[in-house]
């Protein structure tokens, strides 16, 4: 059975950063794109960025680009979402997600981030 | 950023037939999968249907998916109280997601 267990979320003030994790296990994770998708509150959906099977192809929604950086560490069975210089709009909940077939086909159950002074 | 628009909210009765829009442009939906996922209140979302009107395994067949143009469509035939969820669209272009539809049950 695939899971994906996200942590690291909690309250930062603007202009810090946190760092989230997602572990995925019940499939060969370096063989899978994987995505960070997030939700602010009472808000719809919003794709992050992706990262490819080897790391090396990594892609972002324009609003983050140069201060939410992607990563995995295959070795580990995990995926990484490095945030710095927050603000108030990236208060989410926080969702990694296996891409499969153009979709996002299995998804964690999330981490809140809240972005707050 | 490109939006997939849909309607806010639908409604009908138990074991009626809803269906819910989802409307791009020929750079969207026009050339891309369209996938849909369901959301109940604080969970994740799951995922409905994948390249337009495939189901994945265990997602009953009383959820269809079609694509016509630049608009997409999901329906749910013999509704039911726990379909009352958001559901979302979305394409693969930039993975925009729709605005998200409320189904309740009347």
């Amino acid at each position: 059975e695939v899971q994906l267990v996200e942590s690291g979320g909690g309250l930062v003030q603007p202009g810090g950063s946190l760092r989230l994790s997602c572990a995925a296990s019940g499939f060969t994770f370096g063989h899978y794109w994987m995505s960070w998708v997030r939700q602010a509150p009472g808000k719809g959906l919003e794709w992050v960025a992706n990262i490819s099977p080897d790391g090396n192809d990594k892609y972002y929604v324009d609003s983050v680009k140069g201060r939410l950086t992607i990563s995995r560490d295959n070795a580990k069975n995990s995926l990484y979402l490095q945030m710095s210089s927050l603000r108030a709009e990236d208060t989410a909940v926080y969702y990694c997600a296996r891409e499969v077939a153009w979709s996002f086909e299995s998804w964690g159950q999330g981490t809140l981030v809240t972005v707050s002074s | 950023q490109s939006v997939l628009t849909q309607p806010p909210s639908v409604s009908a009765a138990p074991g009626q037939k809803v269906t819910i829009s989802c409307s791009g442009s020929s750079s969207s939906i026009g050339n891309n999968y369209v996938s849909w996922y369901q959301q109940f209140p604080g969970t994740a979302p799951k995922l409905l249907i994948y390249e337009n009107d495939k189901r994945p395994s265990g997602i009953p067949d009383r959820f269809s998916g079609s694509k016509s143009g630049t608009s997409a469509t999901l329906g749910i035939t013999g509704l039911q109280t726990g379909d009352e969820a958001d559901y979302y669209c979305a394409t693969w272009d930039r993975k925009v997601f729709g605005t998200g539809t409320k189904v309740s049950v009347l």
